[in-house]
């Protein structure tokens, strides 16, 4: 199957620092989520992003499909940034992969 | 709007007992459902899924099992759970299998 490789597992910042988290996957897809987890276990939905670029406030997103990766920028962050941000991926199975995520502490 | 909610919030069962979660979605007809399961400090593994009623595909081998008696209503089930079912169970639901997923706010399980 597919595999979903995250980096960094984990990354401690300063409040107001900027961030790139690195999704990169084995081969071809239709699909590609990226989620936050925050501490209370809730997977929210930030990116629907199979391709190019989204924005939405401090996120943003981009997914290279021809080069299988995909980018979160997270931007001047803040503690309630914390959590676990995990990407999914899909080939059109209607079943997606997640990587095992990027853990990250917003430090005041 | 379409919802989804998944319940109870935790759950602590002994071992060989039965287990039964819930997850109905609202505001939408014939989703694919999902079942996930998270052990502490991973990612998540897709347990089962589900394009209608009645049709359930399992993923892994497993003590566990799935059924969708309605259109909006999925069920994770066991008839004898054992320790290492302990987890964070989560329930996800799409339009197609072309849009993303949406998550309930799933259930923490710890079999004593």
């Amino acid at each position: 199957g597919i595999q979903v490789e995250q980096s960094p597992p984990d990354l401690i910042l300063q409040e107001g620092a900027n961030s790139t988290l690195r999704c990169n996957f084995s081969d071809s897809v239709n699909n590609l989520q990226w989620f936050h987890q925050n501490p209370w276990g809730q997977l929210i939905n930030l990116f629907y992003i199979p391709s190019g670029t989204k924005q939405n406030g401090r996120l943003s997103a981009t997914t290279v499909a021809t080069e299988r990766y995909s980018l979160l920028y997270i931007s001047s962050s803040q503690t309630t940034d914390s959590g676990v941000y995990f990407c999914a991926v899909d080939r059109n199975a209607g079943k997606s992969t997640f990587g095992d995520g990027t853990t990250l502490t917003v430090k005041p | 709007s379409q919802t989804i909610h998944q319940w109870p919030a935790t759950l602590v069962q002994p071992v060989g007992s039965p287990l039964s979660l819930e997850c109905t979605v609202e505001g939408t007809s014939n989703p694919n459902l999902y079942w996930y399961r998270q052990a502490a400090g991973r990612g998540l593994q897709l347990l089962f899924y589900s394009v209608g009623i009645g049709q359930i595909s399992s993923e892994v081998p497993q003590n566990l099992s799935a059924s969708r008696p309605q259109d909006r209503q999925f069920i994770l089930s066991s008839k004898k759970l054992l320790l290492s079912d302990s987890g964070f169970y989560l329930c996800a639901w799409s339009r197609a299998r072309l849009n993303g997923y949406t998550f309930g706010s799933g259930t923490r399980l710890t079999v004593v």
